[in-house]
């Protein structure tokens, strides 16, 4: 079963409107972390936003913020006042403590985001 | 500046050759993992290694092998490449237990062709 679903492949978002990606998650552990990152076609991974399931508060990082619902399990991220430059990958990611690595990351499947000018 | 530097930018291998990526790490971290990133299936793990020559699988390691001999560097190794390892591979650094937000640094990929 899968741990992280993201279910938009792909979305358009108009300049300097706010968009929300879709992530939900699946985890029996009551200690995990969540994350987002971004992938321009560069490929590299750039971390945007962390939230922690201990967390009392959403987290934000500058336009970034992270709708943490934790009973329904879904960490979506809204990013305010797209930029052209925002256009990317977005990929949603849990981390589990245990085994032997200490921590895990497992990844959704990603969403394309495309921002119109 | 932290660092994860993975060799090779973009390959073309052929059908059956043996195929080293390479990936190094100034961090002193004790995990390092090797992904592979294909549309619409996001990152899935295909090794990780804790610690010097401890290596376990992940959710894909069919046709992969790794290597850990420092702990600074850690090998992904397909023994006969086939066209369906074709793909974009990452690799990730960590420190083992108690980390949370930017604490796991990633390299550029390597993109792989096999013809």
């Amino acid at each position: 079963a899968q741990k992280i679903t993201q279910t938009q492949p792909g979305m358009f978002v108009q300049e300097k409107e706010a968009v929300t990606l879709d992530c939900t998650y699946d985890t029996s552990d009551p200690s995990y972390g969540l994350f987002w990152y971004k992938q321009p076609s560069s490929g590299e991974m750039i971390f945007l936003i962390y939230q922690g399931s201990y967390d009392q508060q959403n987290a934000t990082e500058g336009r970034y913020s992270l709708n943490f619902q934790k009973a329904r399990k879904s960490a979506n991220l809204v990013i305010s006042a797209s930029q052209l430059g925002d256009s990317a990958m977005y990929f949603c990611a849990m981390r589990e403590p245990g085994g032997n690595a200490g921590n895990m990351l497992t990844f959704g499947g990603g969403t394309r985001l495309m921002v119109k000018p | 500046d932290v660092k994860v530097t993975q060799s090779s930018r973009y390959l073309v291998k052929r059908t059956g050759e043996k195929v080293f990526l390479e990936c190094v790490q100034d961090m002193d971290h004790e995990n390092m993992f090797w992904y592979r990133q294909d549309p619409g299936l996001g990152l899935r793990l295909i090794y990780f290694s804790y610690d010097v020559k401890m290596k376990e699988k992940g959710d894909i390691p069919e046709g992969y092998s790794v290597s850990r001999e420092k702990k600074e560097r850690f090998s992904l190794i397909l023994e006969s490449a086939s066209t369906n390892q074709t793909s974009m591979y990452l690799c990730a650094s960590s420190f083992l237990q108690g980390w949370s937000g930017n604490t796991i640094y990633f390299g550029e990929g390597s993109w792989l062709t096999v013809v």
